[in-house]
């Protein structure tokens, strides 16, 4: 069974173009959650969604920043006219079912995005 | 306000020696607490976690924490450190029902030979 699959694992943009990150997530698991690490930092919840619908957002920076999880397919988080404080890891994980007691998220490898 | 305070960012130890790594949290729910190991270029791993019981946690690895809920504290420990154990460790916060965890900023592990 394979892990949680984010690609590209390093993405190097300019500063203005859109950045496109992809995440797998495990066989079976349907809710998926993004998570950011800026440099120095901890990982900070971004986003957390379940087939065609984004359950809460409130992570995510107001503007140019999108996640979709569409009903076939990897989950997707967007992030266009990418600026130089975007440069980040991008985490993503999964879980059977809505975190908390009991259930564990499964963690991808990241993708680490540089703007430049 | 909620957060998570690992105040070792980089500690260095010899192989076969003992560690502890240090973890503190600010929360106002009672507390679920995770350790994640992330080696380079690889994504984390669930090292252990602790809902509620016995405070002594065993986990993957040889490690273990233990929750103290008087000093608000989760530290991980390993009473012989092994030179793949060089990685990065996070402690994370979290609550019954949510899926928001709260990270600390990590903790870089160096194992001398």
């Amino acid at each position: 069974n394979a892990g949680v699959m984010q690609n590209p694992r390093h993405l190097v943009r300019r500063r203005g173009q859109e950045a496109r990150l992809r995440c797998s997530p495990m066989k079976g698991h349907s809710h998926v959650y993004w998570y950011r690490q800026l440099p120095e930092e901890g990982l900070k919840f971004m986003v957390y969604l379940q087939k065609e619908n984004i359950i809460d957002e409130s992570g995510m920076p107001k503007e140019r920043f999108s996640a979709e999880f569409p009903k076939e397919g990897p989950s997707i988080l967007r992030i266009q006219q990418v600026v130089r404080g975007d440069s980040a890891a991008y985490f993503c994980a999964s879980s059977e079912r809505q975190g908390g007691m009991n259930t564990e998220a499964f963690f991808g490898q990241g993708t680490r995005l540089t703007v430049v | 306000a909620q957060s998570v305070t690992q105040p070792d960012i980089h500690i260095t130890v010899s192989e076969g020696a003992s560690l502890e790594l240090r973890c503190n949290y600010s929360y106002g729910a009672t507390p679920y607490l995770f350790w994640y190991v992330q080696s380079p270029g690889q994504g984390l791993q669930l090292l252990l976690k602790y809902f509620s019981g016995d405070t002594l946690v065993q986990g993957i690895k040889g490690f273990e924490a233990e929750f103290k809920r008087s000093q608000s504290s989760f530290n991980l420990r390993k009473p012989s450190v092994h030179w793949s154990d060089a990685a990065e460790y996070f402690c994370a916060v979290g609550a019954k029902g949510t899926y928001k965890y709260i990270f600390g900023t990590g903790t870089r592990l160096k194992v001398l030979a």
